[in-house]
C-alpha cells in the first residue's frame, strides 16, 4: 500500500543552522510533492509544492528537493529562527487536475532554539 | 481578504446528538474537503466535493454527512452514528486545476461530552 514517512523524532537545533526535513515514500509515483507547516491547534499552511520533474525549488529560506529514484524529498530551512518552530507535513499529489485527493505524512516537529 | 472560515472554533456534543461543523470560502475554489486530524496520525480525508452539488466518500465517510449547495460552502454533520467524534476537523479548498496548494481553515476541535 502507498506509504509516506517522516522524521518520527522531533528535530532540534540552534538558531541560525539550516534545518532538513525528510519525507520518503513507497508504492506510489507523485506527479507533485507539497509541503505544510501547521502550528498546535491551527490548520496547515502550505509553503512549497514540487513538481516530479522538478529537482528542486526555493522560496525565500525554504529549499526542497524532489529525488523521485531515491523517493525521496528534502526539506531545508536556511538560517533558521524560534520563530520556524512548528510541525512540518508532506504531502504527495498523485492525480493533480483529477481528483486531486492528497496522502498525508505524520509530519516532524521543529523546534529552533534561541 | 480570502480564506477559509470554520465555525465554531470548539463544540461540544452529547451522545446521540448530530452537530454540524461550518465550512466557508471566498477564494472562489471549485474543490473542498473534510479532514479529521487525532494525536500521532495523519490528516484522514472525510468527504471531498469537485463541484457544487457533488461530493464523494473519503477514507472514513462513515458515520458523516455533507452538501454542497454552494460553492462557498461545505457543512459536515457529525452524527451519533460516529462511534468515537472527539477530534480536530480541519476544511480545506483548492483551485480544481493541477499544481495548486491546499488553504485550510482554523479548524474545529469537536468533544463529546
Amino acid at each position: 500500500s502507498q506509504k509516506i514517512e517522516q522524521n518520527s523524532e522531533a528535530l532540534n537545533i540552534q538558531e541560525g543552522k539550516t534545518a532538513t526535513l525528510t519525507c520518503n515514500y513507497t508504492n506510489y509515483s507523485p506527479a507533485y510533492l507539497q509541503w505544510y507547516r501547521q502550528d498546535p491547534g491551527r490548520g496547515p499552511v502550505f509553503l512549497l509544492l514540487i513538481r516530479e520533474n522538478e529537482k528542486e525549488k526555493r522560496k525565500e529560506r525554504l529549499k526542497v528537493t524532489f529525488d523521485t529514484t531515491l523517493k525521496q524529498s528534502l526539506f531545508h530551512i536556511t538560517a533558521s529562527q524560534p520563530a520556524d518552530s512548528a510541525t512540518y507535513l508532506c504531502a504527495l499529489d498523485g492525480d493533480a487536475g483529477n481528483n486531486r485527493k492528497l496522502i498525508w505524512g505524520l509530519g516532524t516537529s521543529l523546534a529552533v532554539n534561541p | 481578504d480570502g480564506g477559509i472560515t470554520q465555525s465554531p472554533k470548539y463544540l461540544f456534543r452529547k451522545e446521540g446528538q448530530n452537530v454540524t461543523l461550518s465550512c466557508e470560502q471566498n477564494l472562489n475554489h471549485d474543490a473542498m474537503y473534510w479532514y479529521r486530524q487525532d494525536p500521532g496520525q495523519g490528516l484522514r480525508l472525510i468527504y471531498y466535493s469537485q463541484i457544487v452539488n457533488d461530493f464523494q466518500k473519503g477514507d472514513i465517510a462513515e458515520g458523516y454527512s455533507v452538501s454542497r449547495e454552494k460553492k462557498e460552502s461545505f457543512p459536515l454533520t457529525v452524527t451519533s452514528a460516529q462511534k468515537n467524534p472527539t477530534a480536530f476537523y480541519l476544511c480545506a479548498s483548492t483551485d480544481s486545476g493541477p499544481a495548486y496548494g491546499y488553504t485550510f481553515g482554523s479548524g474545529t476541535r469537536l468533544t463529546v461530552v
